[in-house]
């Protein structure tokens, strides 16, 4: 069973323009991690936060964590078409050895 | 480094069929998985290995099987291919210590007909 759904399943948006997408888990967990794929190719992964955390920047990456409503965004600032790509939430729960991925949001930057 | 590595990138099977999917990685990382990616969903744990001679079960183990003799390399083996195996296959690894991080290989696309 999926662990993380995204919302909201695809996003366009206009290059500059910030971008957020949101990730809700259904059980407690160790940390949670976002990951970015291309068309066509492999997970890269882009920031993780712990379950006592609940912000991290990274870049032009802002991840925030709310544990009591189980729910995590993603913001992307001044998006570039580069940014184009599915972004992916995963949790870790338990012994941390599994990673449960939700199902995506599509992020369509246009130049 | 190479990084993760999968051959093939793409196979078409027929049902009944068998074939191994390979898996490299040469970060001498202990942590291997494999996962499946099908249309509109995320990424499921097919089976997982923390070190040679080591797996285990995932979400999605039935009609899979994996070994894992070294620890540089995680084959996957379909034992009799059937259409609902039509997906993407991606291999994963992470050291022991940083397991929650992953690093992904490019995946096989597989399809059978």
């Amino acid at each position: 069973s999926q662990q993380g759904e995204e919302d909201p399943q695809a996003l366009s948006i206009q290059e500059g323009e910030n971008a957020t997408m949101n990730c809700s888990y259904k059980t407690s967990i160790n940390n949670l991690q976002w990951y970015r794929q291309n068309s066509g190719r492999g997970l890269v992964h882009l920031i993780l936060i712990r379950s006592n955390e609940r912000e991290k920047h990274s870049g032009r990456l802002r991840v925030t964590l709310d544990t009591s409503k189980k729910s995590s965004s993603l913001l992307i600032t001044a998006s570039r078409a580069a940014d184009t790509a599915s972004y992916f939430c995963a949790t870790a729960s338990g012994s941390a050895r599994q990673l449960t991925f939700g199902s995506g949001t599509q992020l369509t930057v246009l130049p | 480094n190479a990084g993760v590595t999968q051959t093939p990138k793409f196979q078409v099977l027929k049902t009944g069929q068998s074939m191994t999917l390979q898996c490299a990685q040469d970060m001498n990382h202990e942590y291997m998985s494999w996962y499946r990616q099908d249309p509109g969903m995320g990424l499921r744990l097919i089976h997982y290995s923390v070190g040679a001679g080591i797996t285990d079960q995932g979400e999605v183990p039935n009609g899979y099987n994996v070994s894992r003799s070294t620890t540089e390399d995680f084959p996957l083996r379909l034992l009799s291919a059937a259409p609902s195996q039509t997906s993407v296959y991606f291999c994963a690894s992470s050291p022991l210590d940083r397991q929650e991080t992953q690093y992904f290989g490019p995946g096989t696309r597989l399809l059978v007909l």
